[in-house]
């Protein structure tokens, strides 16, 4: 039982690229989460997916876009990477069905744009 | 969601109790208090979390005042691996997905 897992661990992107982020659950979870973390920030959501097959925004969606591929995975990808969107990027999940929706985190994937 | 205020820092002595406050003047009924930690850029870890009684479990005590607008996690004998930034936060209802808003936190050093 894995958790929460999120690749690549690292990335370094030039201005313009585009990438996407993968994550993946296997904690059999509905909601699914994407956030970043600026340095000696807090977290921010990004997007987030409550069941399979729906996607909301959260309160930092611009640049962003989603895709929940199935229950397991939820991906982010960044069109054409930004300066300002080098951060520490978080995926989580969880199950609302649970201990009220206690939330797991994955390691993390630092992204640099240059 | 309620919005969280927590003193930007703090440091507890080792082996001692280290009780970390938090203000959410603004919780509503249905709103849950969550706590959760990062160590050192680590994806942020559950602690615990409670609606209106006291909480306890392996890791932590969690006290909410009578009137839930504020309350403090206890760590009971703090050890060096409890140094990282500790988040109190106001869970949204299920209807809006179960969100977390992360404020700043309280960033806790324990010292030896």
């Amino acid at each position: 039982n894995a958790g929460v897992t999120q690749t690549p661990k690292f990335q370094v992107l030039k201005t313009g690229q585009s990438m996407t982020l993968q994550c993946a659950q296997d904690m059999n979870h509905n909601s699914m989460y994407w956030y970043r973390q600026d340095p000696g920030m807090g977290l921010r959501l990004i997007y987030y997916s409550a069941s399979e097959g729906t996607t909301d925004k959260g309160e930092v969606p611009n640049g962003y876009n989603v895709s929940r591929l199935n229950k397991r995975e939820f991906s982010l990808r960044l069109e054409s990477a930004a300066p300002s969107q080098t951060s520490v990027y978080f995926c989580a999940s969880s199950d609302l069905s649970g201990p009220r929706g206690t939330q797991y985190f994955g390691p993390g994937t630092r992204l640099l744009v240059l | 969601d309620a919005k969280t205020t927590q003193p930007p820092s703090m440091d507890c002595a080792e082996g001692r109790a280290a009780n970390l406050p938090c203000n959410h003047s603004t919780i509503s009924g249905n709103e849950y208090v969550y706590w959760y930690r990062q160590i050192h850029s680590q994806g942020p870890q559950y602690i615990i979390h409670g609606l209106k009684n006291n909480e306890t479990n392996e890791m932590a005590s969690l006290i909410i005042t009578e009137d839930r607008k504020s309350s403090t996690l206890i760590l009971p004998h703090a050890t060096l691996r409890d140094t990282a930034v500790y988040y109190c936060i106001v869970r949204g209802t299920e209807a809006a997905g179960n969100k977390l808003t992360f404020g700043g936190g309280t960033r806790v050093l324990v010292k030896p």
